[in-house]
């Protein structure tokens, strides 16, 4: 069965720092990958997605996120964070043929010091 | 916003009862997805719709039941409530069946007392 492990369940980073969340998946096909935020309060909101093609997604609110098969992660990165990006994280892998179905990891919650 | 609605925002009910939630989808999706978030589970997807057919089926209890409408908005029903039942409901849509992005809701937050 899949699953997707988020290591991290909090995350404290300086406004201004980079930032990079962690994602291993566990899929038996070539996987749909997403990460989706979670502001306080709000629904969740994606942030980028993979299917194929180049492994470096690019995504909104200057996000960017890495496949590697090899080691069967997705991780999640933004150069300098802002204040307005404290919220959680989660990484879900789309199973199924069809891509579908999404199994959420944990979540990462990010606190951002000013 | 992400353009899907969900009604009501907060339920409050007690055990043994039914309720309903509500999904209106974007205009021109025909995908419906269900997801429980609690505490306990974390985000769980429940089921979804395209077209008004079920399309897949995740970890949905037996007393949970949903919908999809020929207009395209989806309810989910859940009976015989529990206290573990309390728990924040996410409706997400798509255009396609398939591999697409979902856009999620809101969420209606059910609180069973």
């Amino acid at each position: 069965a899949q699953s997707v492990t988020q290591p991290d369940i909090h995350i404290t980073v300086s406004e201004g720092a980079s930032l990079e969340l962690r994602c291993n998946y566990s899929y038996g096909a070539t996987p749909y990958l997403f990460w989706y935020v979670q502001s306080p309060g709000q629904g969740l909101q994606l942030l980028l997605k993979y299917f194929s093609g180049d492994t470096l997604v690019q995504g909104i609110k200057g996000f960017e996120a890495e496949f590697k098969r090899s080691q069967s992660s997705f991780n999640l990165r933004k150069p300098s964070v802002h204040w307005s990006d404290a919220a959680e994280y989660f990484c879900a892998v789309g199973q199924g043929a069809a891509g579908n179905k999404l199994t959420f990891g944990g979540g990462t919650r990010v606190l951002v010091k000013p | 916003d992400s353009g899907v609605t969900q009604t009501p925002k907060h339920l409050i009910t007690a055990t043994g009862q039914r309720v309903t939630l509500r999904c209106s989808p974007r205009s021109g999706d025909l995908s419906v997805y269900w997801y429980q978030q609690s505490l306990d589970q974390g985000l769980q997807f429940l089921i979804q719709y395209y077209n008004g057919e079920e399309r897949a089926k995740g970890n949905i209890l037996e007393r949970f039941s949903a919908q999809q409408f020929p207009d395209l908005h989806s309810e989910l029903n859940l009976s015989s409530l529990e206290l573990g039942d309390s728990a924040l409901y996410f409706c997400a849509s798509s255009v396609a069946s398939s591999g697409g992005w979902q856009f999620f809701g809101p969420g209606t937050r059910l609180t069973v007392l």
